[in-house]
């Protein structure tokens, strides 16, 4: 069954060290997702990406943060100087297209600022 | 903005018993999803409703899509260990996002 993956799986970065957090979304899709989750807490929207841009994107993400689809293949977020409060779960998730609202996460990346 | 309410925050049940929680906005949605999450894991989809009134049903789980297309509810029925964990509400409106309740933690007892 095709899945959205994401690596890695767990990075400890510096504070003020910038970070990249790769997702591969399922193959056809083409709606793509950040979401954060800090540790307890609830499931936070950063960022929705389509057609090569960014469509929709929270409060949370401010100038740091940045999304690319470099490759076609990859989907990417950025934070640029990383902070403390940084620290969290980063799920990325897909949907194939409008029509179709069932969206498929990726088992996450817990980044741990330090 | 597109705030979710859930509740309850948590739950804390014996094994076998039935288990309800929900959803509450002031926006209406077009789509309620429900997901629930294990630790360390990312949020699995159990059930999307699409259309007001709906109900929907996956095994022991039913939810529904509430008339005003602003509440929904999910209830588990005979609970068993493995209904441990995160359960969350998602709603959609005419865009391409979701938006997240603050989650709902169960915990079932043998």
């Amino acid at each position: 069954e095709p899945e959205v993956t994401q690596t890695p799986s767990h990075q400890v970065t510096q504070m003020g060290q910038e970070v990249i957090l790769r997702c591969v979304p399922i193959s056809n899709h083409l709606y793509f997702y950040w979401y954060r989750q800090i540790l307890g807490q609830k499931v936070e929207f950063l960022v929705s990406f389509y057609n090569n841009e960014i469509s929709e994107k929270s409060e949370i993400f401010d100038d740091q943060f940045s999304v690319e689809r470099p490759d076609g293949s990859n989907f990417t977020l950025k934070i640029r100087s990383t902070k403390l409060e940084d620290s969290a779960m980063y799920f990325c998730a897909s949907i194939q297209d409008r029509a179709n609202t069932e969206a498929f996460f990726g088992q996450g990346t817990r980044l741990t600022v330090v | 903005g597109q705030q979710l309410n859930q509740s309850p925050q948590s739950m804390f049940i014996q094994e076998g018993e039935d288990v309800s929680m929900n959803c509450t906005s002031s926006s209406i949605f077009n789509t309620w999803l429900w997901y629930k999450q294990d630790p360390g894991e990312g949020p699995v989809l159990l059930i999307a409703l699409y259309k007001a009134g709906e109900l929907t049903s996956n095994g022991r789980l039913t939810a529904q899509f509430g008339i005003t297309r602003k509440d929904s509810f999910l209830n588990i029925s005979a609970s068993i260990p493995s209904d441990v964990g995160i359960y969350f509400c998602a709603g959609r409106i005419n865009n391409n996002d979701m938006r997240f309740g603050a989650g709902t933690r169960l915990t079932v007892k043998p």
